[in-house]
């Protein structure tokens, strides 16, 4: 498997324009997430995915932010207006339930990170 | 909810040198536990990770870690470091109950002395 896909890797773009950074996860996973990673605030998770339907956003900065998964092997992070705040980089994830022994319910496992997306807003 | 403290943000150590990165959590249910790594201008890479059974469990690249549930500890060892483990590590934690997200702590950079 090629592992979690993200595209593009380098972004730089002007304050004010519309960023749409793209995720392709790992086949037969079903929970995709996107994380921010800066200097100042380390790795904060943003919003996360569980068979195709947004499960918690609470990460989301503000409404300039937006995701979406349209189908279980694509999602989108976009960012309308971009500010130079938000330059970061943007990991996506993704992982499988499975079901441990002990419990009657399914649980998450490992998560996979692409390699990110740095994006820079001038 | 969980929460992660790594003390050191920093551990610089002498190659050929043992090196233990320390994690804490606080949770108020059981949970899983995870150490990640990531190399310069790359993704994170699951190390090893706390499910259930041996405390101790071993990962790639000869760490292992110690899941302490009294002391709500698990630290990550490794008996003799190389160069090419300089990188970034992040303990994080999830908890047992269906809930997917992770909560990392603010990393340890490990910077390897020649």
């Amino acid at each position: 498997d090629a592992g979690v896909i993200q595209s593009p890797r380098h972004e730089v773009t002007e304050m004010g324009q519309e960023v749409t950074l793209r995720c392709k996860p790992i086949s037969g996973h079903n929970s995709l997430f996107w994380y921010r990673q800066t200097m100042m605030r380390g790795l904060e998770l943003l919003i996360y995915f569980n068979n195709n339907v947004p499960i918690d956003d609470s990460g989301m900065p503000e409404d300039r932010f937006s995701a979406k998964m349209p189908n279980a092997s694509f999602s989108t992070l976009k960012i309308q207006p971009s500010e130079p705040r938000d330059s970061a980089v943007y990991f996506c994830a993704s992982s499988s339930d499975f079901l441990a022994s002990s419990q009657n319910h399914p649980s998450t496992d490992t998560q996979y990170f692409g390699p990110g997306t740095r994006l820079t807003v001038l | 909810a969980q929460s992660v403290t790594q003390l050191d943000s920093q551990v610089p150590v002498f190659e050929e040198a043992p090196v233990e990165l320390r994690c804490n959590y606080s949770s108020s249910v059981s949970v899983y536990l995870f150490w990640y790594v990531q190399y310069p201008n790359q993704g994170l890479q699951l190390l090893l990770k706390y499910l259930s059974g041996s405390t101790l469990v071993k990962g790639i690249n000869g760490f292992e870690a110690e899941f302490n549930k009294s002391q709500t500890s698990f630290h990550l060892r490794k008996p003799s470091v190389h160069i090419s483990d300089t990188a970034e590590y992040f303990c994080a934690v999830s908890d047992r109950f269906g809930n997917e997200k992770l909560t990392f702590g603010t990393g340890t950079r490990l910077t390897i002395i020649p």
